[in-house]
């Protein structure tokens, strides 16, 4: 059974860090590309982040590019989202998907997500 | 960007009736996936590729469209399938969302 779990979430000033973790099992974690996506309170679902296989390729929209950055461990199974320079507007639910390339893309198995705040 | 515009925003369905859920594209795209979202809970896949059932997933759903124009159905509406749906394409970066649609029982 495929399970993905964040963790590191939290409450943290604006301009401040936050690194997110999502541990993966049930399936050959190095296989997959992964990314991130983010809901804000009572709004729809947003793309954070994609990472290769490798981890040699990365992918952000203009949302977060330069201040996120996403990251694996393949011997850990294990997706990292370091956030820096955090504002207000990226308070959100945070969850690790297993992302399905092909025609597109999509993401195929969710984690049960994990709350940022963003305030002082 | 290509924008996602889901209708309608809320509808309510009773058990047994059929329900369609439309996502218009702002530009033309090749597939379109769509997902489950429940009260409290993560987001699910449901269609992937426009018209095929992920894993899992009741025969009653479906989905079909080209082009611009994209739509969930659910064949006879279940108490279970209440719940937020989302659209969301990835022919072109950065890969967008519909804002939703949500479905409850009446």
């Amino acid at each position: 059974e495929v399970q993905l779990v964040e963790s590191g979430g939290g409450l943290v000033q604006p301009g401040r860090s936050l690194k997110l973790s999502c541990a993966a099992s049930g399936f050959t974690f190095s296989n997959y590309y992964m990314a991130w996506v983010r809901q804000a309170p009572k709004k729809g679902l947003e793309w954070v982040a994609t990472i290769s296989t490798s981890g040699s390729r990365t992918y952000y929209p203009d949302s977060v590019k330069g201040r996120f950055t996403i990251s694996r461990d393949n011997a850990k199974s294990s997706l990292y989202l370091q956030m820096n320079s955090l504002k207000s507007e990226d308070t959100a639910t945070y969850y690790c998907a297993r992302h399905i390339r092909g025609t597109g893309g999509y993401f195929d198995y969710w984690g049960q997500g994990v709350m940022v705040t963003v305030s002082s | 960007e290509i924008v996602l515009t889901q209708s309608p925003t809320t509808t309510a369905a009773s058990p047994g009736e059929k329900v369609t859920i439309t996502c218009l594209a702002s530009s033309s795209v090749s597939n379109m996936y769509w997902y489950q979202q429940k009260s409290g809970a993560s987001p699910k896949l449901l269609i992937y590729s426009t018209s095929s059932l992920a894993s899992g997933v009741p025969d009653r759903f479906s989905g079909s469209g080209s082009g611009t124009s994209y739509s969930l159905t659910i064949n006879t509406m279940e108490a279970e399938d209440a719940a937020t749906y989302y659209c969301q394409q990835w022919s072109s970066n950065p890969p967008t969302f519909g804002a939703g649609t949500k479905l409850e029982l009446k």
